[in-house]
């Protein structure tokens, strides 16, 4: 069976530090992969997706960007983080050719101060 | 671009009610999914619909695949405490180069025991 793992869970950060977010998953092979942002327990906004190695699409222009050095790893970084950058980060995978459920991670609670 | 309506926005309603939320989209959609958000978690599947006038239960929800694919409801029969949550509405053209789902903003619900 597949499993999609985050880390950290959480994690305060003072504003203008850099960040570095994990994704990875286990039991599948070629995955589509996603990075989602929720704010305030609501909606969730589509960062970035990646269909393969290297290969990124940027959903919302912003500070944040992400790479795929690896078949299964995702990762969301930055440079220098904003106020407006806390949140609660969602991975997600599907399987590879278009298919339909995504299947999302535990989520990483950001706050910035 | 395609936009969901998911209403209501939040309920409150008291354990034993039955709860309805629906979606609605501007354009058609080949497959609906929802998904159950429990508080600091990520998104669960809960059901995918594939088929235009499909209805399919999971234990106590039903959901079902509006004929014209561009709506879908969700109800839950005789809601406990566990069912708090946000539930959220997804649909998306599956196949080809589509790899994205368009999200509702979710229904937030609150069950008073």
């Amino acid at each position: 069976s597949q499993t999609i793992h985050q880390w950290p869970a959480t994690l305060v950060q003072p504003v203008g530090s850099p960040l570095s977010l994990e994704c990875t998953v286990e039991g599948t092979s070629n995955p589509n992969l996603y990075w989602y942002r929720q704010a305030a327990g609501r909606g969730l906004q589509l960062l970035f997706y990646s269909v393969g190695i290297g290969q990124i699409s940027s959903e919302v222009p912003q500070n944040l960007s992400a790479s795929r050095p690896q078949d299964r790893q995702f990762i969301l970084s930055s440079k220098k983080l904003l106020l407006s950058d806390s949140g609660f980060y969602l991975c997600a995978w599907m399987h590879a050719g278009g298919a339909d459920t995504q299947y999302f991670g535990p989520g990483t609670r950001l706050t910035v101060l | 671009g395609q936009q969901l309506n998911q209403s209501p926005q939040s309920m409150f309603i008291q354990e034993g009610e039955d709860v309805s939320m629906n979606c609605t989209s501007s354009s058609i959609f080949n497959t609906w999914l929802w998904y159950k958000q429990d508080p600091g978690e990520g998104p669960v599947l809960l059901i995918a619909l594939y088929k235009a006038g499909e209805l399919t239960s999971n234990g106590r929800l039903t959901a079902q695949f509006g004929i014209t694919r561009k709506d879908s409801f969700l109800n839950i029969s005789a809601s406990i405490p566990s069912d708090v949550g946000i539930y959220f509405c997804a649909g998306t053209n599956s196949g080809g180069s589509n790899y994205k789902l368009t999200f509702g903003k979710g229904t937030l619900l609150t069950v008073n025991p």
